[in-house]
């Protein structure tokens, strides 16, 4: 049973408009949601979190959204750059009776922002 | 050189052969993973260790075996390797296993080819 869904497999996006990447989840225990980007051949790196105390969290050109009642976060790139094109992992971990803590992934957006 | 290296990167083994892959931090985290990457699958967790000596299962730990003898090195060995362990595997190693500072940082991974 997936608990961190990211139901669109890939998204295509026209350079310097925005990107929005969706991710659900389902153990309401989950405190705290990542943002990891992948290029190929290279490791997952991190990109932004935010915890379940807050609904926004903002970096640069990156904002993660967080709606708890929804159980749903969302990445939010703007504007897009023909780098960003890469794959992006959901994640979320939570502290709680018979967690292991691990972070939990998605299955991964693919990202094609387009010159 | 600070971070988290892996070795080999690529590696083709035969069915039935002992295989060892190497992690190596240079942090000092406490937390470190084994994660493996499918097409369908994301990343799922192998096993993962919270200090030297201590290691615990995570979500497909089957045919797999790790060590922790020192808190920079976390190696994961394929007993006896299987097709079905043919995939790309990262190492990862985190601060924290919770909330902030838990954000792990990914190895470059290894490409495992099984034949």
């Amino acid at each position: 049973d997936q608990q961190v869904k990211q139901n669109s497999p890939s998204l295509s996006v026209q350079e310097g408009r925005i990107s929005i990447l969706n991710c659900d989840y389902t153990n309401s225990m989950f405190d705290y949601f990542l943002w990891y980007k992948k290029y190929p051949a290279e490791g997952p790196t991190f990109l932004i979190s935010i915890s379940s105390i807050k609904d926004k969290n903002e970096d640069g050109r990156f904002t993660v959204f967080l709606n708890k009642s929804a159980k749903h976060l969302s990445l939010h790139i703007v504007p897009s750059q023909p780098g960003d094109s890469a794959v992006y992992f959901c994640a979320a971990s939570g502290n709680y009776g018979g967690s292991q803590g691990n972070l939990i992934f998605g299955k991964g957006t693919k990202l094609s922002v387009k010159p | 050189d600070a971070g988290i290296t892996q070795s080999p990167r690529y590696k083709i083994t035969e069915t039935g052969r002992q295989v060892t892959l190497m992690c190596h931090q240079t942090w000092s985290h406490s937390y470190m993973f084994w994660y493996r990457q499918d097409l369908g699958h994301g990343l799922r967790l192998i096993y993962y260790s919270a200090a030297a000596d201590i290691t615990d299962k995570g979500e497909v730990p089957d045919g797999y075996v790790v060590s922790r003898s020192k808190t920079e090195n976390f190696p994961l060995t394929l007993e006896s390797a299987t097709r079905s362990q043919t995939s790309v595997y990262f190492c990862a190693s985190s601060e924290y296993r919770t909330g902030a500072g838990s954000e792990a940082f990914f190895g470059q991974g290894t490409r495992l080819t099984v034949v």
